[in-house]
């Protein structure tokens, strides 16, 4: 079993509407918890950082952590035909730069 | 502008024959390490440096080999390539106390071994 579970897609949704992106994990020492979006032939780009529980916002986009279940989501509100990519979620133990990453999630926006 | 530098972009190449990715950086950074990205697996992480002359293997060392002579520089080295070292190469930099959040990724190399 993998450290961190992401279901890799492809996601296919319409322009405006709401995403939601997932992972799972199961080291219960992961304290912070990032997604990374990725395009086409292009390395990985920070979106979202949180550290421990809770939920954070930017923009159109929500973060969410659940350690009591070792779950984690991103919400994409609104979303645009640029939303379309590859977005990866990390952790990690300590705040350090030890990732753990999801196999990431293929997100298409249909115009 | 902030920069992590990856050179070959895309290289083919037969087995056994050494090749070198280079990495290079321009934020003064500390922290510098290589992931492989294959379907399915994420990035995942082959070594690390947290300043000159100190590496330490990751996840995936085997077949790999690097060095850090200068702060900037960060080589990844193929020393005999095998078609299972085929894949899509990332440098990354942070400063040495930063969390996730100052990760920055170079643009990706990839490497065919046929």
């Amino acid at each position: 079993q993998k450290e961190v579970e992401q279901d890799p897609g492809p996601l296919s949704v319409p322009e405006g509407a709401i995403v939601s992106l997932n992972c799972t994990y199961s080291n219960s020492a992961f304290q912070y918890f990032m997604w990374y979006r990725q395009y086409s032939r292009k390395g990985p780009e920070l979106l979202m950082y949180t550290y421990s529980s809770g939920n954070k916002e930017d923009g159109r986009f929500t973060a969410q952590v659940d350690k009591s279940s070792k779950y984690i989501s991103l919400f994409i509100r609104d979303s645009q035909p640029s939303d379309s990519a590859t977005y990866l979620c990390a952790m990690s133990e300590n705040a350090g730069n030890m990732l753990t990453f999801g196999g990431g999630t293929r997100l298409m926006v249909k115009p | 502008e902030a920069q992590v530098t990856q050179n070959p972009r895309y290289l083919i190449t037969v087995t056994g024959k050494k090749l070198t990715v280079t990495c290079s950086q321009n934020m003064n950074h500390e922290y510098m390490s290589w992931y492989r990205q294959d379907p399915g697996l994420g990035l995942r992480q082959i070594y690390y440096s947290m300043n000159v002359e100190v590496t330490d293997k990751g996840d995936v060392p085997e077949g790999y080999k690097v060095s850090r002579k200068e702060k900037r520089n960060f080589p990844l080295i193929l020393e005999s390539p095998s078609p299972n070292q085929t894949s899509l190469y990332f440098c990354a930099s942070s400063h040495r106390q930063g969390t996730g959040n100052t990760i920055y990724f170079g643009e990706g190399s990839w490497l065919t071994v046929v």
